[in-house]
């Protein structure tokens, strides 16, 4: 479940259309899972999530979906605009601890260029 | 939102160095990640009513401390090469009980080690 890669995919879209990001978690346990957007030089920002008691949940011009058959989830973003263009990470919780704690596990990262 | 200082910050090895982040108004609970460039954020610990409730894995050279107030330090002794990074903090709700557990993080801090 952690973090690996030196080299990020990258997802170029035109602007205008929709874009699709996929992420594949590895805690079939999970119970949390979020989408953070990350713009160079800055800290992951909070984008959308869901529980896994849900498949689906829409935003704001965004949407995730969970597939927890196959442990997958993905990001949607509708009529992606030039500021979209960042590193989206996704993000899964483990279940509840005895004493606490609900540290996240991030996925590799995908770079979306928006072109004009 | 969630604050940090400094933003960046020079070290040589073998030297000491403290982080500090201000969480959320609201916020009891303060992560500490460590981002290497290309790579997602890896969990180190995380402090809730000032006791490290999880750790990752990270030796014992980091350290950190929560305070009353919930603001919290990341201490990093004999750095290492390695340990040049960017060091993220994230503040949230009390863990494991059902209130809403999304990690809101801080800008972070640039660390080099030389």
């Amino acid at each position: 479940g952690e973090s690996v890669g030196l080299h990020l995919p990258t997802l170029s879209v035109q602007e205008g259309d929709n874009s699709i990001i996929n992420c594949a978690y590895s805690n079939s346990a999970s119970d949390y899972f979020i989408w953070y957007k990350q713009e160079s030089g800055k800290g992951p920002q909070f984008i959308i999530d869901i529980r896994s008691n849900m498949d689906k949940r829409q935003g704001q011009r965004v949407t995730v979906l969970l597939n927890k058959t196959v442990k997958h989830l993905s990001l949607q973003i509708a009529a992606t605009q030039p500021g979209d263009s960042a590193v989206y990470f996704c993000a899964e919780k483990g279940p509840g601890r005895t004493g606490g704690g609900n540290k996240l596990t991030f996925g590799t990262g995908t770079q979306l260029k928006v072109e004009l | 939102g969630v604050t940090q200082s400094p933003t960046h910050l020079i070290k040589t090895r073998g030297q000491q160095v403290t982080l500090r982040c201000s969480s959320q108004s609201g916020h009891n609970t303060v992560s500490w990640y460590q981002q290497a460039l290309g790579q997602g954020p890896q969990f180190i610990f995380q402090y809730y009513e000032e006791e490290e409730r999880q750790r990752g894995n990270f030796p014992d050279r980091f350290s950190g401390h929560q305070f009353p107030n919930y603001s919290s330090e990341l201490n990093v002794n004999a750095l290492l090469l390695g340990d040049s990074a960017l060091y993220l903090c994230a503040s949230s709700s009390i863990p494991g009980t059902g209130v809403k557990e999304t990690q809101y993080f801080g800008p972070g801090t640039r660390l080099l080690v030389l």
